[in-house]
């Protein structure tokens, strides 16, 4: 049972450079979500997707585009990278938002660089 | 930002001692959540407590919600070693379909 896949683990980038970081989970969850995390800052919301074919800006959404490609996988796109995104980003899901008692699963991580 | 807000940053005792974090939320909630996140990986739930609930208990770990002061604090007795990592409180605001995470409390059990 994997529960929330996440990929790349590890990414360096240079400015300007795009890239794709992809999840996908395996509980059947509707509700998919982005979370950047900097030092000192918790986590911070990115986008998220309360179900399948619908996608909302979270908190920190620019310079991001994400693809709710199924019901499976939500990808995370930064089409110019800037040093600004170096951060290590989680991919996390839920059965459905908003429901009370509705806990979240997260990812290991994926820790980009940008320079 | 509706970002939590909890205390202490940083938490440092020696084990078998208690541990209290504290955390506080700027507006109504449906319910809130802990999680637990080690170094280096991924935020793993903790317990959630409902807005109409006021203690929770789970193994070593108790919960308080006080929704007049929007408050809530985590207390893990009898610590471990193993208890060293940051924990987040996170808040499902009513109407809104998502988690707000805290900045975290790093907390670190002396052996």
């Amino acid at each position: 049972n994997a529960g929330v896949t996440q990929t790349p683990k590890f990414q360096v980038l240079k400015t300007g450079q795009s890239m794709t970081l992809q999840c996908a989970q395996d509980m059947n969850h509707n509700s998919m979500y982005w979370y950047r995390q900097d030092p000192g800052m918790g986590l911070r919301l990115i986008y998220y997707s309360a179900s399948e074919g619908t996608t909302d800006k979270g908190e920190v959404p620019n310079g991001y585009n994400v693809s709710r490609l199924n019901k499976r996988e939500f990808s995370l796109r930064l089409e110019s990278a800037a040093p600004s995104q170096t951060s290590v980003y989680f991919c996390a899901s839920t059965s459905q938002a908003g429901r009370s008692g509705n806990t979240i699963y997260f990812g290991e991580g994926s820790w980009l660089t940008v320079v | 930002s509706q970002q939590g807000e909890e205390d202490p940053q940083a938490l440092s005792i020696q084990e078998g001692e208690n541990a209290t974090m504290n955390c506080s939320y700027k507006t109504s909630i449906n319910n809130l959540q802990w999680y637990r996140q080690n170094s280096g990986r991924g935020l793993v739930h903790l317990i959630l407590i409902r807005s109409n609930e006021r203690e929770k208990h789970s193994g070593r770990l108790r919960v308080t919600l006080d929704t007049s002061k929007k408050s809530s604090s985590l207390l893990i007795t009898a610590s471990r070693a193993a208890d060293t990592a940051s924990y987040f409180c996170a808040t499902a605001y009513q109407g809104a379909q998502k988690l707000v995470f805290g900045q975290g409390t790093r907390l670190t059990i002396n052996p």
